[in-house]
């Protein structure tokens, strides 16, 4: 089993509609929960972070995290067709500790 | 801040030959990470420098993989005796923020094609 579970999609949604992204973990010492976009043959992108539990909202963006479930989001309100990407969640144990990524979701917002 | 450069872009050899990449981190940043990308797959940590010592590597970074850092500047990460599963995108990361420590930067990347 991965240390991090993530449903690779693909997600395909209309123009405007909330997109929500998930990942499930199973180490318990992951303390920081990163999302990261990454474009076609590019390199990944961070987007939001979140240290322990709790929310944050950046603009359209909001990452939640549920340590008690081991569970994290990130939620896409307003989607536009440049939100179109796969989407990483990532986390780490210790500040300077490497990252664990997911396997990415494909998302797809159509005009 | 001129990001984290990458070079090759693309690379491909047959299987057999040794391969080098080279990573220009953001300037003064002191760690630098190595990251593996298969198609469909996340990033997987490969070897983590702080300066110039390479503080862990990861199981994935077998004997044929070594990686340097002379003088905590570029890194270079070398395939020898390359196999056709060693065809990956290759990433490269540096980081230095003491307040948000965690905020990689991420390269372009290396394209490897083991043919």
């Amino acid at each position: 089993q991965k240390e991090v579970e993530q449903d690779p999609g693909p997600l395909s949604v209309p123009e405007g509609a909330i997109v929500s992204l998930n990942c499930t973990y199973s180490n318990s010492a992951f303390q920081y929960f990163m999302w990261y976009r990454q474009y076609s043959r590019k390199g990944p992108e961070l987007l939001m972070y979140t240290y322990s539990s709790g929310n944050k909202e950046d603009g359209r963006f909001t990452a939640q995290v549920d340590k008690s479930s081991k569970y994290i989001s990130l939620f896409i309100r307003d989607s536009q067709p440049s939100d179109s990407a796969t989407y990483l969640c990532a986390m780490s144990a210790g500040g300077y500790n490497k990252l664990i990524f997911g396997a990415g979701t494909r998302l797809a917002v159509h005009p | 801040d001129t990001g984290v450069s990458q070079d090759p872009r693309h690379k491909i050899t047959k299987r057999g030959q040794n391969v080098t990449f080279r990573c220009d981190p953001i300037s003064e940043h002191n760690r630098l990470y190595w990251y593996r990308q298969t198609l469909g797959q996340g990033p997987e940590f490969l070897t983590y420098f702080q300066n110039e010592a390479q503080l862990e590597k990861s199981r994935l970074l077998s004997d044929r993989f070594s990686a340097e850092r002379p003088k905590g500047s570029f890194s270079t990460l070398e395939i020898q005796r390359t196999e056709q599963g060693d065809s990956a995108m290759y990433l490269c990361a540096s980081s230095q923020r003491r307040d948000r420590p965690y905020e990689q930067y991420f390269g372009p990347g290396t394209r490897l094609t083991v043919t």
